[in-house]
């Protein structure tokens, strides 16, 4: 079965780099997400991505977040300057052309630890 | 209020019991209804998936929607060590402007003792 991938497993980080975690979604899938897990928390929404374009993003998502769909299969989440707080799981997720909407699939995520 | 509500437990249940896990939710735009299965450190894995209300089931797995009350339930027939996770309940609207953004309840920690 198709799988989202995502790469690395962990990140560490000085805080104050810039990170860039990637993700490569399902290939027949267009729309794309990033969410956050800080440890012990609920999975939170960060920004969806269709068309090329962010579609919506949350209030996590400052000026210090970015994405991008580089290429025809990569999509990246790039931190400008990590703070300690942004130490969590990251978790990229993709789903299928939204004519019949459809669940989000998951990837098993980027541990990103800012020291 | 939040938007989706869900007991994090722990729930800790004898092997083969039935668990019955539930969500509460408060936006009625919402009309699309998920279960997933996350293991620690892992992303979560979709179990299963409903629109609107009514029951679906799929092996010892049983979801149930009550759009009237806003309640969702997920049922686990003859429980076993592997159920053993933490189950998120996840919900989405109609809306495509963005982009059927998914919402997810806080979690609920099953614990499944042989």
């Amino acid at each position: 079965e198709p799988e989202v991938t995502q790469t690395p497993s962990h990140q560490v980080t000085q805080m104050g780099q810039e990170v860039i975690l990637r993700c490569v979604p399902i290939s027949n899938h267009l729309y794309f997400y990033w969410y956050r897990q800080i440890l012990g928390q609920k999975v939170e929404f960060l920004v969806s991505f269709y068309n090329n374009e962010i579609s919506e993003k949350s209030e996590i998502f400052d000026d210090q977040f970015s994405v991008e769909r580089p290429d025809g299969s990569n999509f990246t989440l790039k931190i400008r300057s990590t703070k300690l707080e942004d130490s969590a799981m990251y978790f990229c997720a993709s789903r299928q052309r939204p004519v019949s909407p459809s669940p989000l699939h998951f990837g098993n995520g980027t541990r990103l630890t800012v020291t | 209020q939040k938007e989706v509500e869900q007991d994090p437990g722990p729930l800790s249940v004898p092997e083969g019991a039935i668990v019955s896990l539930n969500c509460t939710y408060s936006n009625s735009a919402f009309q699309y209804f998920m279960w997933y299965r996350q293991y620690s450190r892992k992303g979560p894995e979709l179990l299963m998936y409903t629109y609107s209300s009514g029951n679906k089931e799929d092996g010892r797995f049983t979801a149930q929607v009550d759009k009237s009350s806003k309640y969702i339930s997920l049922f686990i027939r003859d429980s076993q060590p592997s159920d053993s996770a933490t189950y998120l309940c996840a919900m989405s609207g109609g809306d495509n402007t963005g982009g059927f953004k998914t919402i997810f309840g806080a979690g609920t920690r099953l614990f499944v003792k042989a």
